[in-house]
């Protein structure tokens, strides 16, 4: 199974700061990784899809880069509503296999 | 609106089984896979399996192998999961998610808690 490595496992920073959260693959796996919004008590929301590709609905603000075995999400001006926990997802063989995750706080 | 309506919180004994609807309205059933994924208290997003029920073909994750079944009956858009052999380290929200061929889970359910105790 190729092994998905998600840092930091938390994170905080001041409204307005520009974030990055990463991921990184055992093995290439071209673009096929999704992330993840899961805000406290809710239901997880996609974000970007195949690793660049924002969801319709889905503040600009927010970006997915890379390619091959390294892959960044990057939240550009941060806001309050953006407390959550985000998660990547690799899809390119099964299993599907979701990063530990990466806890978003707000100084 | 596409909508993807789980039945309600259950709660088992260690060994018995639990079965999980999901009803999706709204859109076509056939085109997208459902899969299932879980989440323990406090943990992360754990994937279990999915059903393509256009191909009638299921996948599962090794670690479910055995004791998981995930079925659809189409006729009423519904897929369903079943888990047996039910211990304490399966208390958890289970999910069910809609994708298409990408495996980008864009319309979830509200979620099932799921509480094994004796």
């Amino acid at each position: 199974d190729i092994q998905m490595t998600q840092s930091p496992s938390s994170l905080s920073a001041s409204v307005g700061d520009r974030v990055s959260i990463s991921c990184q693959a055992s093995q290439d796996i071209s673009n096929y990784i999704n992330w993840y919004q899961q805000k406290p008590g809710k239901v997880p929301e996609l974000l970007i899809y195949d690793a660049s590709n924002l969801q319709t609905g889905v503040p600009s603000r927010f970006s997915g880069s890379g390619s091959g075995t390294d892959f960044t999400l990057t939240i550009s001006d941060l806001q309050p509503e953006d407390i959550a926990t985000y998660y990547c997802q690799l899809y390119d063989n099964l299993p599907i296999t979701f990063g530990q995750g990466t806890r978003l706080e707000i100084k | 609106q596409v909508q993807l309506v789980q039945s309600g919180a259950d709660a088992k004994k260690p060994g018995s089984s639990v079965k999980i609807s999901c009803k999706a309205s709204g859109g076509s059933f056939d085109s997208y896979t459902f899969s299932w994924v879980r989440q323990a208290p406090g943990q992360g997003l754990e994937w279990m399996g999915r059903l393509i029920p256009i191909l009638g073909k299921s996948n599962y994750a090794q670690k479910f192998q055995g004791r998981l079944t995930i079925t659809a009956d189409e006729f009423t858009s519904t897929v369903y999961m079943q888990l047996s052999s039910l211990t304490s380290e399966d208390t958890a929200v289970y999910y069910c998610a809609r994708s298409g061929a990408n495996d980008a889970y864009n319309i979830w359910g509200q979620g099932t808690l799921v509480s094994v105790s004796s």
